[in-house]
């Protein structure tokens, strides 16, 4: 099934412990972006990259790492977590030669609270 | 003083009717808009797409419609279903390719009351 695969779900975690949410992706697609969704806010870019090797920024980078080392995965870093990086984050991928769905594939979800 | 956080629009519709979800979008140079489905727990999911070519697009009981000049959109759901309750997201690219940022609205909530 193609998909997109973050991990974990939920997390927990302290104010200042480095953290790695892992994302996957099956579908071979180039195109891959971190999301941040904020109540009242809607979903603000955080990094993408448009291939290995390539990432750039976003709208909302601050405190945010990301690496692109192989096509399918796309990790996304927090150094030193803070509580205004609580949110529910969301990893995507796209391709534009995905002519049946030109739109994003979006994973389910990680919910993190930083205490 | 106490914040007050913001409010997604809601629609609230009867099981049957049909459903319009609005959106506005900014940037002129955008020429490919997507709407998307966010039911709860969930990530987002790919409803429908249009160009910026055309002015409508029909799917499976919805229907999108761009008005470039006033740079609107609206999606259509026809005979709306419980199991259509969701946040409903449109979202823009800028720049002419696929590979472009793409920007949400905020989202508006749809309930369907059997």
């Amino acid at each position: 099934e193609a998909q997109v695969t973050q991990n974990p779900r939920y997390l927990i975690t302290v104010t200042g412990k480095k953290l790695t949410v892992t994302c996957s992706q099956n579908m071979n697609h180039e195109y891959m972006s971190w999301y941040r969704q904020d109540p009242g806010l809607g979903l603000r870019q955080i990094y993408y990259s448009m291939n290995v090797e390539v990432t750039d920024k976003g709208d909302v980078p601050e405190g945010y790492k990301v690496s692109r080392k192989e096509k399918r995965n796309f990790p996304l870093i927090l150094e030193s977590p803070s509580p205004n990086q609580t949110s529910l984050y969301f990893c995507a991928s796209s391709s534009p030669s995905d002519r049946l769905n030109y739109g994003y594939t979006f994973g389910s979800g990680t919910r993190l609270t930083v205490v | 003083g106490e914040s007050v956080g913001l409010h997604l629009p809601t629609l609230s519709v009867q099981e049957g009717d049909n459903s319009i979800i609005n959106c506005a979008y900014s940037n002129s140079a955008s020429d490919y808009f997507i709407w998307y489905k966010q039911e709860s727990g969930k990530g987002p999911q790919f409803i429908i797409d249009i160009r910026s070519n055309m002015d409508k697009r029909q799917g499976q009981r919805v229907t999108v419609l761009l008005n470039k000049t006033v740079k609107h959109l609206s999606l259509q759901i026809a005979a709306t279903q419980p199991g259509d309750s969701a946040v409903y997201f449109c979202a823009d690219f800028a720049g002419g390719t696929s590979y472009g940022k793409l920007t949400f609205g905020q989202g508006t909530i749809l309930t369907v009351h059997p």
